[in-house]
Order: C-alpha cells, then structure tokens, then sequence
C-alpha cells in the first residue's frame, strides 16, 4: 500500500500565526492534493497540485493557503495567518496517475487556540 | 440538493450481520467512486474504488453503482467489530479536474 508521511502529527498555535504542514509521498507521483476535515464534517478539498503547480483549488483555499514542493520530495501546505476556523485534520493524499485511487496519509490535527 | 449525501448513522449492528452503507448523489458526471474506511481521528482507508455503473467484490466487501439512480452502495458480510468506523464515499468527474467530493460518512458500530 502507498504510503503517505505527515508531519506533524499535532499542532497548536496561537491565533494569525504562520503553520506549515508537510507531507512526504514515498514514491513519485504526479497528483498530489491537501484536503480538510473539520471535527465531525465531511472531507473538504482544499488544492491539487500537479506537475509542481496548482491543478485545481477549492473556494476554501483562498489567499491564506498556499503550496509548494520546495525540494521535489516533501510537499507542504502554509496557512499564513490561522484562524479559529481553521483547527481541522488535514490530510495530503495521492494518485496513480489520473485514475480514482486516492490514497490519504494519517493526517495532521491543527489547533488554533 | 447537496452534491453527496448519506444516512450519517450511528448504524449499529450485531457481529456477523450483513451491512448495508449508501450514497446517493446529484452529479450524472461522477465517473469513478469510492468507498473509504476512516477510523476516530485517523486518515481515510481506501476499501473500494469502481469506474463507472458495475459490481465489485473483495473479500467480505462488495462495491454496487447504479448510476442511473445515481446511488452507490457498500455491502459488508460477516461485519466484525474491528469494522466499527465511519464509512465515507466519494466520488469524481470523469478526466474533469482533480476535484473528489466526499459524502459526510455513515457512523457504523458493530456490536459484538
């Protein structure tokens, strides 16, 4: 089974500070995306990120959020001032290819206190 | 109407019975469907992944697409209690975008 590392496991952070989250996929694929899940809500997606750009992106990430593959491994989301609203797992996940197998990591809880 | 919807449960039943989860949705578009397993606090598991209208089966698991009806549906044989967990399906446009939309999941607990 693919496997998709996330870190950190846990963070809390204090309201309009900076948080990046990291993902690193064990293999070189092509698609890889961050989705959202907020405390008893449904996966949201927030961006896809293809060929070391933006694919597509949902209305929920707007200028706060961005995504980078600084070093071609580990992919990272920023969320430049976090708010309340924010507190959420969210989960970077992968795909082979352009296929409907997406796999998702164990994901990252953010806290914003 | 929302795009995915499902029964958000909790749906409890004894070890060994037959489960029977389902997702109806809005969008004729939707192509490719799956059925992920997530546990408290944890990443969704893919069970099931189906291209188009169909049955597909894994073990105790078995994946139905109707998509004329626009529903999908897991069947789970022989549930253990280990398959206590909310069930989530989702769902994508054929070769538009990478945009998976996700049901809000069915609570399911199997009672021993």
């Amino acid at each position: 089974e693919p496997e998709v590392t996330q870190t950190p496991s846990h963070q809390v952070t204090q309201m309009g500070q900076e948080v990046i989250l990291r993902c690193v996929p064990i293999s070189n694929h092509l698609y890889f995306y961050w989705y959202r899940q907020i405390l008893g809500q449904k996966v949201e997606f927030l961006v896809s990120f293809y060929n070391n750009e933006i694919s597509e992106k949902s209305e929920i990430f707007d200028d706060q959020f961005s995504v980078e593959r600084p070093d071609g491994s580990n992919f990272t989301l920023k969320i430049r001032s976090t708010k309340l609203e924010d507190s959420a797992m969210y989960f970077c996940a992968k795909t082979f290819a352009n296929t409907g197998e997406l796999f998702f990591g164990e994901g990252s809880r953010l806290t914003v206190l | 109407q929302k795009e995915v919807e499902q029964d958000p449960g909790p749906l409890s039943v004894p070890e060994g019975a037959i489960v029977s989860l389902n997702c109806t949705y809005s969008n004729s578009a939707f192509q490719y469907f799956m059925w992920y397993r997530q546990y408290s606090r944890k990443g969704p598991e893919l069970l099931m992944y189906t291209y188009s209208s169909g049955n597909k089966e894994d073990g105790r698991f078995t994946a139905q697409v109707d998509k004329s009806s626009k529903y999908i549906s897991l069947f789970i044989r022989d549930s253990q209690p280990s398959d206590s967990a909310t069930y989530l399906c989702a769902m994508k446009r054929d070769n538009y975008g990478q945009n998976f939309v996700f049901g809000p999941g069915t609570r399911l607990s199997v009672l021993p």
